[in-house]
């Protein structure tokens, strides 16, 4: 088992749509959880990070669900800036700051 | 402006060529990363300085050598036993103990001749 799934996509939708990823890990003493976005042909850039209370910047919503192990991102009134790649990181914890990086999910917003 | 700078944005090897690729930051960070991404996949790490003079191998180190001999500067070596080296490399840095986000460089585009 993969140690951070995601959902490959493509997600095609049209602008204004809401839309949902959800990314699952295996390490359930995992202590860190960020959102990266990625343009093509860029690096990644931090998105948000995902704290247990859950966090919301603007048009974004991120969330984590310890029982079952996964964190979502939620956007809203999507645009066509957003079309890009969505990855997923974890860090383990217990002092290891190394991160996990999904294969992310990519995002198509269309007019 | 603090950043992390990569260089060349594009570098092309010949076969049996070893290259390096740069990466240096005035991010003030003690741990820098390298990593490989290909083509619909993810990062993959490579190398992992956590302080100066000191680094571990990732996940792919076979074919890739690094020095740390500066806080500022992590090079990756690309090396003749490196087969298929091909990708989009990603050079990064963090600040152990948090916040734990990573900042990456603009990257370097290898493509074999």
């Amino acid at each position: 088992r993969k140690e951070v799934e995601q959902d490959p996509g493509p997600f095609n939708v049209p602008e204004g749509a809401t839309v949902a990823f959800n990314c699952t890990y295996s390490n359930s003493a995992s202590q860190s959880f960020f959102w990266y976005r990625q343009d093509c042909r860029k690096e990644p850039k931090l998105l948000m990070s995902v704290y247990s209370s859950g966090n919301e910047d603007g048009r974004f919503t991120a969330q984590l669900n310890r029982a079952s192990q996964y964190i979502s991102l939620l956007i809203r009134d999507s645009k066509l800036s957003d079309s890009a790649t969505y990855l997923c990181v974890v860090t383990p914890g217990g002092g290891s700051y190394i991160p996990t990086f999904g294969r992310g999910t990519s995002l198509i917003v269309h007019p | 402006d603090g950043g992390i700078t990569q260089s060349p944005k594009y570098l092309f090897r010949k076969e049996g060529q070893n290259v390096t690729l740069s990466c240096e930051q005035n991010l003030n960070h003690d741990a820098m990363y390298w990593y490989r991404q290909d083509p619909g996949q993810g990062l993959r790490l490579i190398y992992y300085s956590q302080i100066v003079n000191d680094f571990q191998k990732g996940d792919i180190a076979e074919g890739y050598s690094v020095s740390r001999e500066k806080k500022e500067s992590f090079p990756l070596t690309v090396t003749s036993a490196q087969k298929n080296p091909t990708a989009f490399y990603l050079c990064a840095s963090q600040m152990p103990g948090g916040p734990e986000t990573q900042y990456f460089g603009p990257g370097t585009r290898l493509l074999v001749l």
